[in-house]
């Protein structure tokens, strides 16, 4: 596709429940980050990945957060026993490589609700 | 650990007139980029302009210029004949160009600034 695609757009759970939001990101892109923006506040770091290699998990606020990228396309952020607290917008973002100047694209995100 | 601060939650500006947007960052490296991202409603993170560290000179996109104390860790945005389309929220960012030690290069981003543009 033209840029990154994530879905679903919206998301609302019940507390407890698992919810799996996923990424398309720009063909042909090898780095994939996720980043969790909450009301009001900048984007935050959670993971980064190098084709399907997860090089960096440092952000992931719980071990309840579990990402993936099976086949360095498409990723999912699993988010296990949901928290009024993972309440917040998932951003994705892709870029060409890891070195030098790549810019990062990012997609339009999924507003997760936990009730 | 870096750290990017934006001390304006709120700006309003005329159409067609300049505003200027504020950012301040903490890090111990040499190099560096620095950004300011755009955010409408929509949420897509979009590029606005990006520097280098070790470019004196200050980056310019058309309308939108920066003012780049790298003495000072000062990084503002001026937006010139803003127009009603410029309306959104404002993130400043940080990333490290350190690529060894497994350093991510992810972004590391400011609270935001919210503008408003006044018909």
């Amino acid at each position: 596709g033209a840029g990154v695609s994530q879905s679903p757009r919206y998301k609302v759970a019940k507390r407890g429940q698992d919810v799996a939001l996923r990424c398309d990101p720009i063909s042909g892109h090898v780095s994939l980050f996720w980043y969790q923006q909450a009301l009001g506040q900048g984007p935050e770091f959670l993971t980064y990945f190098q084709n399907e290699a997860q090089l960096d998990k440092s952000g992931l606020p719980s071990d309840r957060f579990f990402a993936e990228r099976p086949e360095g396309s498409v990723s999912t952020l699993k988010i296990q026993r949901t928290q009024q607290e993972d309440s917040a917008v998932y951003l994705c973002a892709s870029s060409l490589a890891l070195t030098g100047y790549n810019e990062q694209f990012f997609g339009p995100g999924t507003r997760l609700t936990v009730l | 650990a870096q750290t990017v601060t934006q001390s304006q939650p709120e700006m309003s500006v005329q159409e067609a007139e300049t505003v200027t947007l504020s950012c301040t960052y903490d890090t111990s490296e040499s190099d560096y980029y620095l950004f300011w991202y755009k955010q409408p409603p929509s949420r897509q993170m979009i590029l606005v302009i990006r520097q280098e560290a070790y470019k004196q000179q200050n980056a310019t996109e058309n309308r939108f210029s920066v003012n780049f104390q790298k003495a000072a860790k000062s990084f503002s945005l001026k937006i010139s004949d803003s127009q009603l389309g410029d309306a959104a929220m404002y993130f400043c960012a940080y990333r490290s160009k350190r690529s060894y030690g497994g350093a991510t290069n992810k972004l590391i981003f400011g609270t935001g600034t919210l503008l408003a543009v006044q018909p």
